[in-house]
């Protein structure tokens, strides 16, 4: 079976610049996350999807940054415009989505994208 | 926000020896888990405890959970030098949504 796939694997750009990271879930999955990992600490979830609306957002910058999941699938994640303090590893997780409050579903991460931004 | 906070930060022992480490958390959770992550790689689901079992083992693996303290323990029996790796922490406090906790980096070396 195949993982979470998401690229680019990294990506530098300049403060201010738009850069987008794509995550392709586990086939069949309906959740899909979006977590920001800075070095040294542990993920932090910006963005919950169930199929394709939204769960959980309340930790994603809305200045600065916007996801999508197309037809409940593919996700992307945006940042616009980037400062200095969004470097960090960027990954995406999906998992079955049985049901909300049932709190039993695994989440398979993938590789992450590291984004510098200078 | 950082919900849990996994002790020691940093720990480094010989192959074959056993690695304890500990988390502790702030608020009422349904299961709470384990993840592995390796340098350069995402992360991987080790185990989950639900929060009404105390004890969960699998593998080398076994975890505590003392949900009257707020804390849990991981311990790796037997350690290898792949087991290498940073150990984190997640608590689900409802709608699978996860709450990861700073990490604890192991370090076996051979």
């Amino acid at each position: 079976e195949a993982g979470v796939a998401q690229s680019p694997r990294y990506k530098i750009i300049e403060k201010r610049q738009s850069v987008a990271f794509w995550c392709n879930p586990i086939s069949g999955h309906a959740t899909l996350y979006w977590y920001q990992q800075i070095l040294g600490q542990g993920p932090k979830l910006l963005i919950q999807f169930q199929n394709n609306g939204v769960v959980d957002d309340s930790q994603l910058p809305k200045d600065r940054f916007s996801a999508e999941r197309l037809k409940g699938v593919d996700s992307t994640l945006k940042i616009q415009p980037a400062k200095l303090e969004d470097s960090a590893v960027y990954l995406c997780a999906s998992s079955l989505g049985r049901g909300r409050g049932v709190g039993t579903d695994t989440q398979y991460f993938g590789p992450g994208t590291r984004l510098t931004v200078l | 926000s950082q919900q849990g906070e996994e002790d020691p930060q940093a720990l480094s022992i010989q192959e074959g020896e056993n690695a304890t480490m500990n988390c502790s958390y702030k608020t009422s959770i349904n299961n709470l888990q384990w993840y592995r992550q390796n340098s350069g790689r995402g992360l991987v689901h080790l185990i989950l405890i639900r929060s009404n079992e105390r004890e969960k083992h699998s593998g080398r693996l076994r975890v505590t959970l003392d949900t009257s303290k707020k804390s849990s323990s991981l311990l790796i029996t037997a350690s290898r030098a792949a087991d290498t790796a940073s150990y984190f922490c997640a608590t689900d406090t409802g709608f699978q949504k996860l709450v990861f906790g700073t990490g604890t980096r192991l370090l076996v070396s051979p």
